[in-house]
């Protein structure tokens, strides 16, 4: 199984809401990223988190950290018709150099 | 305009027939990477390079071939013993190879290939 497994795997809501989702990874890594990708394109690199880091901010997203659970979550604030998109979480495993293992992904609906 | 480009876009085969799908960058990257992504699923890891002339079997390596003779290049070629190949392709650089500060990855836009 991946390395990051997303939850929830499908999130609809409305403009203007925030929106949530979470990432769990099973063994010790060097940084965790987050990507997101439109239907049919490439991936976009939105935020990376050191595993030293516990909290990191980017604009309306705000990304957390927990290697004692080993999650990390991801906040999208405000959110628009634009951020609707698939979310990945990927882990770059300690002694794996930048070899990344991506999650299944969340699916987020924005519905205007 | 720096960036990764994949070409094509689609990609029809036959059952049997290799082909290869291009992928270059002119981001001055060390590191590429070749994904495939099913319907519906994440990426899983194909064929990496850390350096030119040479390059690491990733998760789902069998069936597939790559060659690293130029630091912008890394084409991938899907054989005729990949069981299943149709599916998404998707091509990434890195500045650092090794994780850590410029680890994080550069997508290109994906060839979709569908053999039959």
């Amino acid at each position: 199984s991946q390395q990051g497994e997303e939850d929830p795997q499908a999130l609809s809501i409305q403009e203007g809401e925030n929106a949530t989702m979470n990432c769990s990874y099973k063994t010790s890594i060097n940084n965790l990223q987050w990507y997101r990708q439109n239907s049919g394109r490439g991936l976009v690199h939105l935020i990376l988190i050191r595993s030293n880091e516990r909290e990191k901010h980017s604009g309306r997203l705000r990304v957390t950290l927990d290697t004692s659970k080993k999650s990390s979550s991801l906040l999208i604030t405000a959110s628009r018709a634009a951020d609707t998109a698939s979310y990945f979480c990927a882990t770059s495993p300690r002694a794996a150099g930048n070899k990344l293992t991506f999650g299944g992904g969340t699916r987020v609906l924005v519905k205007p | 305009d720096g960036g990764i480009t994949q070409s094509p876009k689609y990609l029809f085969r036959k059952e049997g027939q290799n082909v290869t799908l291009s992928c270059e960058q002119n981001l001055n990257h060390d590191a590429m990477y070749w994904y495939r992504q099913d319907p519906g699923q994440g990426l899983r890891l194909i064929y990496y390079s850390q350096i030119v002339n040479d390059f690491q079997k990733g998760d789902i390596a069998e069936g597939y071939s790559v060659s690293r003779e130029k630091k912008e290049s890394f084409p991938l070629t899907v054989t005729s013993a990949q069981k299943n190949p149709t599916a998404f392709y998707l091509c990434a650089s890195s500045s650092n190879p090794f994780g850590g500060e410029g680890s994080e990855q550069y997508f290109g836009p994906g060839t979709r290939l569908t053999v039959t």
